[in-house]
Order: structure tokens, then sequence, then C-alpha cells
């Protein structure tokens, strides 16, 4: 089975610190995206990559960057945290070409204080 | 541009009952569909896709979808549920097999024993 693992499960980190959300999956997946989910709003594309090396912006991109160096990993970074990026951030790959929806990380939980 | 609507926040079901849960498109062509369901502290986990074909689709743990073009609709159903099957559940579209996926607000489903 593919496998995304996301560094943490729970964080807690103060206003105004960088913040790293790493995700490696192990299947030699194309694509990764990051979404963060928040009660009512259901899923939304922050950015994401479909190679090493690439990016592109999702829908709500504000406040956070990402990095693709290696073809497994894809890092979420947030520059300066603020209390409104309080969620749960979500990590997904998915195979080129696609011939499956995407899959999943366990997710992690980050409060900012 | 393409969107998902879930028209059920919650739905609350008997164990043993039959479930329906409703998602309806915006799409100008045929979609790529898919249903997720995410368990409490988890990632989101496919249930079943449409992606040609038989319009009917067949998912794990038992459920089953219909594509029915003339409703945008794709709507996800069990003849009998379980209580672990007490989980949020995701309708999402794509534009093609490799684009990316936008999911609809969710639908939470709570059993009565």
């Amino acid at each position: 089975d593919v496998k995304v693992t996301q560094s943490s499960r729970y964080l807690v980190k103060r206003t105004g610190e960088k913040v790293f959300l790493e995700c490696v999956q192990d299947m030699d997946h194309e694509n990764m995206f990051w979404y963060r989910q928040d009660p009512g709003l259901g899923l939304r594309l922050i950015y994401f990559s479909y190679d090493v090396k690439m990016k592109e912006k999702g829908d709500i991109p504000e406040g956070y960057s990402v990095s693709r160096e290696k073809k497994e990993r894809f890092s979420l970074i947030l520059e300066s945290a603020s209390t409104n990026q309080t969620s749960m951030y979500l990590c997904a790959s998915r195979t080129y070409p696609a011939n499956y929806g995407y899959t999943f990380g366990s997710g992690t939980r980050l409060t900012v204080v | 541009a393409q969107s998902v609507t879930q028209p059920d926040i919650h739905i609350t079901v008997s164990e043993g009952a039959s479930l329906e849960l409703r998602c309806n498109y915006s799409y100008g062509a045929t979609p790529y569909l898919f249903w997720y369901v995410q368990s409490p502290g988890q990632g989101l986990q496919l249930l079943l896709k449409y992606f040609s074909g038989d319009t009917l689709v067949q998912g794990i743990k038992g459920f089953e979808a219909e594509f029915k073009r003339s409703q945008s609709s794709f709507n996800l159903r069990k003849p009998s549920v379980h209580w672990s099957d007490a989980a949020e559940y995701f309708c999402a579209v794509a534009g093609n097999r490799d684009d990316k996926i936008i999911f609809g607000k969710g639908t939470r489903l709570h059993i009565l024993p």
C-alpha cells in the first residue's frame, strides 16, 4: 500500500514562528498536494506540485510556501504563523497518469497560540 | 468552474438502515467523480471513483454510487450501515483524470444504535 506520512500528528506553535510541516510518500508519486481542513469549509487546496522543483498555488496560498527538492518529500512552510492558521493540514499524493484518486496522510493538527 | 455540493451537513441513521448521501456537481463535460471517507482523527480514504463506463460503481466497505448525468448527481449508497460507518464523507470532482480534485464540504454521518 502507498503510504503518505506526515511527520507530526499534533503541533503547537507560537505566533510569528516559522513552521515546517513535512510530508513523505513512499511510492514514487509525481503529484503531491497540501490542503487545510476547517469545520464547515471542507478541504481547501493550499499548494500542489506535479513534479520535483515544481509548485503551483492552490486556492488559498497566502501565508504559505512549499518546497519539493526530492520527489518523495513535499514540505509546507508557514513563514510567520498566525492564529488564523490553526487548522488540520492534510497532505496527499497521486501517481501520473492518475488511475486512482489521492492517497492522504493522517493529517497534522496545528494550533498556533 | 467546477464545484461540488453536498446538501446535507449531518445525517443520522439507525444501524442496519439504508443510507444515501447526496452529491451534486457542476461541470461542463463528463467529470471524474470520487467519494472519500474520513474517520475521526484520520486522513481521507478513497471509497470509490467514476471515470467512465458503467454508471453504477462499487467501492470498498459495501458502498456504491450511481452517476446520473441528467441530474448532475453522484449519490453514495449503502444497503445496511454499521456503527463503524460513522465518519465524514466527501464527494469530489475533477475535470479529467489528472486534474486536481475539488472537494465538497462533507457530510457527517451519525449512527444510532
